[in-house]
């Protein structure tokens, strides 16, 4: 059975700072990999979405990266804002149960301080 | 356009009430979801369909029933729910092929008094 983990659960850093958010996955068997920003009350926005086959993704201060075997992604931001401040949601497409849905994270509840 | 379009935003419904909560996406996506979210926990998936059918039912109860009407439209009929069923509901989309990138909507916050 898939599970993910996201690690750290909250995070507080101070405006300008650059941060990474962990991911992992106990089965590499997966087939994309997708990062998620969700804001209190709100639904979930798509940041960037890493195929199996693929190592990272970029999208103008995020980077994602993606090991599969290590069962391991990370979200890059840099030079946080306090505009950043969400929950992030890592989940992963696939695994062993064939099933085509997306299992999520914990999360990491991010405050950027200004 | 990426947008997944849910309504109502906001419903309050009694323990007797029939209601429905309505999806909708012009993506052509194959795939669309509902998911289950309580307060600072990650969203949880009650239905697949793929291609119109639903494909993954994950054992929600059947005062919960999903519906499929075309391919862009995606409703959750509601009955005689209870309170702990109150959370916020997510649609989502995808293209349906494993690869693809999965679109959610804004979500129903539901309120079951």
């Amino acid at each position: 059975k898939q599970e993910v983990t996201q690690i750290p659960a909250a995070l507080s850093v101070p405006e300008g700072e650059n941060l990474v958010l962990n991911c992992s996955f106990t089965d590499s068997a997966i087939y994309n990999l997708q990062w998620f920003r969700q804001d209190p009350g709100k639904g979930l926005t798509s940041l960037l979405l890493i195929q199996s086959s693929q190592r990272e993704q970029t999208s103008g201060r995020l980077n994602a990266s993606l090991d599969k075997s290590s069962g391991r992604s990370t979200l890059y931001i840099a030079a946080s804002q306090p505009g950043d401040s969400a929950t992030y949601l890592c989940a992963v497409h696939g695994g062993s149960s064939n099933t085509g849905k997306l299992i999520f994270g914990q999360g990491t509840t991010l405050q950027v301080k200004p | 356009d990426t947008e997944v379009t849910q309504t109502p935003k906001h419903l309050v419904m009694g323990m007797t009430n029939k209601k429905s909560l309505k999806c909708e996406q012009h993506m052509g996506h194959r795939a669309m979801y509902w998911y289950k979210q309580k307060a600072k926990k990650p969203p949880e998936l009650m239905f697949v369909y793929s291609y119109e059918k639903l494909s993954i039912n994950e054992s929600v109860p059947s005062r919960f029933s999903p519906e499929c009407p075309n391919s862009s439209l995606l409703n959750l009929h509601l009955h005689a729910l209870q309170p702990e069923d109150s959370a916020l509901y997510l649609c989502a989309s995808s293209g349906g092929r494993r690869n693809t990138e999965a679109f959610f909507g804004q979500g129903t916050r539901l309120t079951v008094v």
